[in-house]
């Protein structure tokens, strides 16, 4: 079965630092999606990305950036310039092309302070 | 604006008592899904369901049943509540096959305490 590894529990970063988010994963499958979700306080989690086993390019939105890495099977989240609206805790999450349950990391809460 | 909707945002039950968690979507949605969530350990698959009438048994199945007679619900039972299934309860839908991938949509949570 597949599983998400979130080794960073609580990052604190002060407003206007780049702070990276880790996520490895594994799985035997070859086509498999990976995700990351936001928590905020407010507790709905919201879909930030996905990014297909084929598709190893990085992406960037506005502050947010992602580094897929499948020789390390590692999926990397990356706030550039964070804002205390960015406290929240973050997920990451995988999901294999033959199962559409999805299998999620153990979160990591980032707390931006001002 | 897609919905998932959850009929409790806080819950207080006392141990022993049935409890229902009810989960509604209106995204015409085939797959349904209950996890909870607890510190340190993220989301944890509780079951799942890819149609009406079935469902699918997930990471920590123990103690929980559910069920789905109607595509928009999906309902989680706890048939007698413990303390350790003091919790939040996330409920979510996604479409299945090729749009499968495209994520979850989540609910806000039933944060439920058993005492």
């Amino acid at each position: 079965a597949q599983k998400v590894t979130q080794a960073q529990t609580e990052i604190s970063v002060v407003e206007k630092e780049d702070v990276t988010l880790d996520c490895v994963y594994e799985t035997r499958d070859t086509t498999y999606y990976l995700f990351w979700y936001k928590q905020p306080p407010s507790g709905e989690l919201v879909f930030l990305i996905r990014r297909n086993s084929f598709d190893e390019q990085n992406e960037i939105s506005g502050r947010y950036s992602w580094n897929f890495q499948k020789s390390t099977s590692s999926f990397n989240f990356t706030i550039t310039a964070s804002q205390v609206v960015d406290s929240a805790v973050y997920f990451c999450a995988l999901s294999e092309y033959n199962n559409n349950d999805m299998r999620f990391g153990a979160g990591t809460r980032l707390t931006v302070k001002p | 604006d897609v919905k998932v909707t959850q009929s409790s945002r806080y819950l207080v039950k006392r141990t022993g008592e049935k409890v229902f968690l009810e989960c509604v979507q209106d995204m015409d949605h085939e797959n349904m899904f209950w996890y909870r969530q607890d510190p340190g350990l993220g989301l944890r698959l509780i079951y799942f369901s890819y149609d009406v009438k079935m469902k699918e048994k997930g990471d920590i199945p123990e103690g929980y049943s559910v069920s789905r007679e109607k595509k928009e619900r999906f309902s989680l039972i706890l048939e007698s509540a413990s303390t350790n299934q003091t919790s939040m309860y996330l409920c979510a839908s996604s479409n299945t096959g090729l749009e499968a991938n495209y994520g979850y949509t989540f609910g806000s949570g039933t944060r439920l305490t058993v005492v």
